[in-house]
């Protein structure tokens, strides 16, 4: 069945950058987009971007754009997310979701979430 | 950005009992209304796209409905494992957009 399985959680430094990862199973990876989502603790989720596996062709949220970096490794099925410049508002549970076919931003497949802890 | 407004921010509900949720979008979306389920520790799963089609094996108790601006999810017998939060996001305008979410506690 369809899996991403996202890297563990990090505690980070105020002004690091963090590289996470989702690493997708039982479908093929290049035939699908690969969204991320940002989920503030106990809040709503904001969309951060997507990356086409196949292109490797993105598009940013406008507030995400000089924050996140989208890449893909082909070869092992794996989506990445660098943040940088971390402040305490980047800490959050992020995750990786995948396009439900056409239906670009609608998302049938989720990780479990990579928690990040900005601290010093 | 288009606002997208859930309504009510938490409610109870027995057993049984049928649970509708709205979602009012600051603009008409055209019906590219999505509703997702977040079970607590959970990552969401989607429920329903296209406003009112509902995504493989999600059960027939969820519907959707709604147009222009204006859209509601419907849980008919709510289940115990139903608890949980649910978002809407709209896909018609860039950027996608969530609601706040609609906390739904067991009475």
């Amino acid at each position: 069945q369809v899996k991403l399985l996202q890297s563990g959680a990090a505690l980070v430094k105020p002004g690091d950058s963090v590289k996470m990862s989702c690493k997708a199973s039982g479908y093929t990876f290049t035939d699908y987009i690969i969204h991320w989502v940002k989920q503030s603790h106990g809040k709503s989720l904001e969309w951060i971007g997507y990356i086409n596996p196949y292109s490797g062709g993105t598009n940013y949220n406008e507030k995400f754009k000089s924050k996140a970096t989208l890449t893909v490794d082909k070869s092992s099925s794996t989506a990445y997310m660098e943040f940088s410049r971390l402040t305490s508002e980047d800490s959050a549970i992020y995750y990786c979701a995948r396009a439900y076919g056409y239906y670009y931003y609608v998302m049938d497949a989720w990780g479990q979430g990579a928690s990040v802890t900005v601290s010093s | 950005d288009i606002r997208m407004t859930q309504s009510p921010a938490s409610l109870s509900a027995s057993l049984g009992e049928t649970v509708n949720i709205e979602c009012l979008a600051s603009e008409d979306i055209y019906s590219d209304l999505a509703w997702y389920q977040q079970k607590p520790g959970k990552s969401p799963q989607l429920l329903i796209y296209n406003a009112n089609s509902l995504q493989n094996g999600v059960p027939s108790r969820f519907s959707g409905s709604g147009s222009g601006t204006q859209y509601s999810l419907k849980i008919n017998s709510l289940q115990s494992e139903d608890v949980a939060t649910y978002f809407c996001q709209q896909y018609n305008n860039y950027p996608n957009t969530f609601g706040a979410g609609t906390k739904l506690e067991l009475k």
